[in-house]
């Protein structure tokens, strides 16, 4: 079974400064981690994903994870903050088992940016 | 290609009426889950299927939930009878599995049905 912790329910931070959202996870297979984001009442925008290729993952928007295996982690970061990086970030896991891939989605993290 | 296509994108019903709600893949994905976003428990997947299949419905809260895919370019979510407590927004995605290959899951997500139970 697999499962996603995102340590943050909120995240605030000022304009221009760093952003780094936590998020650890637990899978039985090899995942797929994923970032979604969700702007005030949109739907879900993949940021990034990571499918055991390179373990730093760019995604769009200036963001950037790093899967970490030894620590189960897959926390998100971006250098500098602006004012539309404000929504809820989703942390996913995706493994095979017996037929598909369930996709499970974090808590969320609500990310405030202040001027 | 349209997307993931849901509809309705909004309905209000009064407690003990049936409620379906539909989603139209994007055409070539092979896999669909239905998934259920509240405040109170964030994003909950609720069931899904590969090649038509359901696969894992241990999401589906009651048996008032039932789920059909009769075809790769259709799905039903029917809550019947439906309570107010079932007001949420119920978001329809879909995704290409290559076999084994990891990283080929990447959900795109329909615009949600949002439900009002009264």
């Amino acid at each position: 079974a697999q499962s996603v912790t995102q340590l943050d329910s909120h995240v605030s931070v000022s304009e221009g400064t760093p952003v780094l959202l936590r998020c650890n996870y637990s899978s039985s297979y090899s995942p797929s981690l994923f970032w979604y984001v969700q702007h005030p009442n949109k739907g879900l925008q993949l940021l990034l994903k990571y499918t055991s290729a390179a373990t730093l993952v760019k995604g769009i928007n200036g963001f950037e994870a790093e899967f970490k295996k030894s620590e189960t982690s897959f926390h998100l970061t971006k250098p500098s903050a602006h004012m539309s990086d404000a929504a809820e970030y989703f942390c996913v896991v995706s493994d095979g088992g017996t037929g598909g891939f369930k996709t499970i989605f974090g808590a969320g993290t609500r990310l405030f940016v202040k001027a | 290609d349209a997307g993931v296509i849901q509809s309705p994108r909004h309905e209000v019903t009064e407690m003990g009426q049936e409620v379906t709600l539909r989603c139209k893949p994007i055409s070539g994905h092979n896999s669909l889950f239905w998934y259920r976003q509240t405040m109170m428990r964030g994003l909950e997947l609720l069931i899904y299927f590969n090649n038509n299949v359901p696969i894992d419905d241990s999401g589906m809260p009651e048996d008032r939930f039932s789920a059909k895919m009769p075809n790769a370019s259709f799905s039903t979510l029917k809550i019947q009878p439906s309570e107010p407590r079932d007001s949420a927004v119920y978001f329809c995605a879909s995704s290409t599995l290559q076999g084994a290959v990891t990283g080929a899951n990447v959900l795109t997500f329909g615009a949600g049905s949002r439900l009002t139970v009264l």
